[in-house]
């Protein structure tokens, strides 16, 4: 088992739809964030969960909505979407620097959105 | 600030020969640096990293990465390069003063292509 799994792998949505991505850890991490990468672009930070607690913000459209209710599991909810949010969204998780900790991401393997 | 560049979108090398994907960075503090892999419709794998010491640190799949301080630079070699090989490789960097979160700030990517 992977130490972090994403799920659904693949969603295709209307613009009108509502639907969730999940996100679970293994690693007993207690930090998890959410990144979009496009196409042709940088790897964008979305969204960053430190102990449960939203940490980072990044100027993300409110049609995106984080939760992460324990240190294990974090979900992206999605609703009234546009086209151009079609990607693949990573979650990643790690330990905060400190006690032996380096900070490294542990991603997962992605879940590829397409908003028609 | 902090950032990472990646001075070449592409990086093509035949089968067998060495390959180098570069990298410079620019923090405040101490580095800490990090590569990662990225096959197609995956998510980011880590392939290692340089947090202090041995300027020379090798990592996942024959894969060796060389911290140069003055140059500030963090380069990706392997000795003999295969097929397999062939994918999207990020570098990474976080200040070792930076937050308790550990931000990591990554490249834009290097696709390397390797042909048999």
């Amino acid at each position: 088992e992977t130490g972090v799994t994403q799920t659904p792998r693949h969603l295709v949505m209307g613009m009108t739809n509502k639907k969730s991505l999940k996100c679970e850890q293994h690693l007993g991490h207690n930090a998890m964030y959410w990144y979009k990468q496009s196409a042709k672009k940088p790897l964008e930070l979305m969204f960053v969960y430190s102990l449960e607690e939203r940490v980072e913000n990044n100027s993300v459209p409110s049609r995106f909505s984080p939760e992460c209710p324990n240190s294990s599991h974090l979900f992206l909810h999605l609703h009234t979407l546009q086209p151009e949010d079609s990607a693949l969204y990573l979650c990643a998780s790690s330990q905060t620097p400190g006690q032996g900790a380096t900070g490294e991401l542990f991603f997962g393997e992605g879940s590829r959105l397409t908003v028609l | 600030a902090q950032s990472v560049a990646q001075p070449e979108d592409q990086v093509n090398v035949a089968e067998g020969n060495p390959l180098t994907v570069k990298c410079t960075y620019s923090v405040s503090g101490n580095p800490y640096l990090f590569w990662y892999v990225q096959y197609p419709n995956r998510g980011l794998q880590f392939l290692l990293k340089y947090i202090t010491g041995d300027n020379l640190v090798k990592g996942s799949y024959g894969f060796e990465a060389e911290f140069n301080k003055s140059q500030t630079s963090f380069h990706l070699k392997k000795p003999s390069a295969l097929v397999s090989d062939s994918a999207l490789y990020f570098c990474a960097v976080r200040d070792e003063r930076g937050s308790t979160l550990g931000r990591l700030y990554f490249g834009r990517g290097t696709q390397l292509t390797v042909w048999p």
